[in-house]
């Protein structure tokens, strides 16, 4: 089976542009989970998305947002962007099944640089 | 509120030996996921290890073994035989079973291994 894939992998925005990020899961997976991780925060839970809608959400502004498609793809929005949002964006999805097998698969990131 | 706590924040090792990481959580959950994952350089999350609240018995895949203890919230990670593709970022990370809606994990603030030829 193929991984989770990211898209793009980097990224360069100036203040105040709008950024979007593609999370492809592995095949079958039906949750995608995005984390942000900075070295003054560490990781940080962005939202998670089920059946297109969003199952929960971490403690980010109104600037972050997401959706996920009936294909289980999702994407990741930024707008107004800051200095402070640049990051690895990591995508994670699993099963949504229950038990162990909810353990989450992570793909590569995208590094975002915002100037 | 669940945390993790992870109190070496860099270790190293010589190739060959072993080594053990330190993670302890809070939690007042009876039941609940443990995970660690590993971030090599090329910053792909790798999954270690997990483990089942649970389960008495503790984890084990290949060279890498959990030492679960409920009763202290400690869950340690021990590398035998230590190569040196192992030198990365270990995160620990939990996670409730409850289904629902709060299935998110919480991570630790990482241990970066070196492991020395």
């Amino acid at each position: 089976k193929a991984g989770v894939t990211q898209t793009p992998r980097y990224l360069i925005k100036t203040r105040g542009q709008q950024v979007t990020l593609s999370c492809s899961p592995i095949s079958g997976h039906r949750s995608v989970s995005w984390y942000q991780q900075t070295p003054g925060q560490g990781l940080q839970f962005l939202f998670e998305y089920f059946s297109e809608t969003q199952r929960n959400k971490g403690n980010f502004p109104g600037r972050f947002s997401g959706r996920q498609f009936s294909n289980s793809r999702s994407e990741m929005n930024v707008s107004t962007l800051e200095l402070g949002d640049s990051a690895l964006y990591l995508c994670a999805s699993s099963p949504w099944s229950g038990g162990i097998q909810e353990t989450q698969y992570f793909g590569p990131g995208t590094r975002l640089l915002v100037l | 509120a669940q945390t993790v706590t992870q109190s070496q924040p860099e270790m190293s090792v010589q190739e060959a030996e072993t080594v053990t990481l330190s993670c302890t959580y809070d939690t007042s959950e009876s039941d609940y996921y443990l995970f660690w994952y590993k971030q090599p350089p090329s910053r792909q999350m790798i999954l270690v290890i997990r483990q089942e609240a649970y389960k008495q018995q503790n984890a084990t895949e290949n060279r890498f073994s959990v030492n679960f203890q409920k009763a202290a919230k400690s869950f340690s990670l021990k590398i035998s035989d230590s190569q040196l593709g192992d030198a990365a970022m270990y995160f620990c990370a939990y996670r409730t079973s409850y289904a629902g809606n709060n299935r998110k994990l919480i991570w630790g603030l990482g241990t970066s291994l070196a492991v020395n030829p």
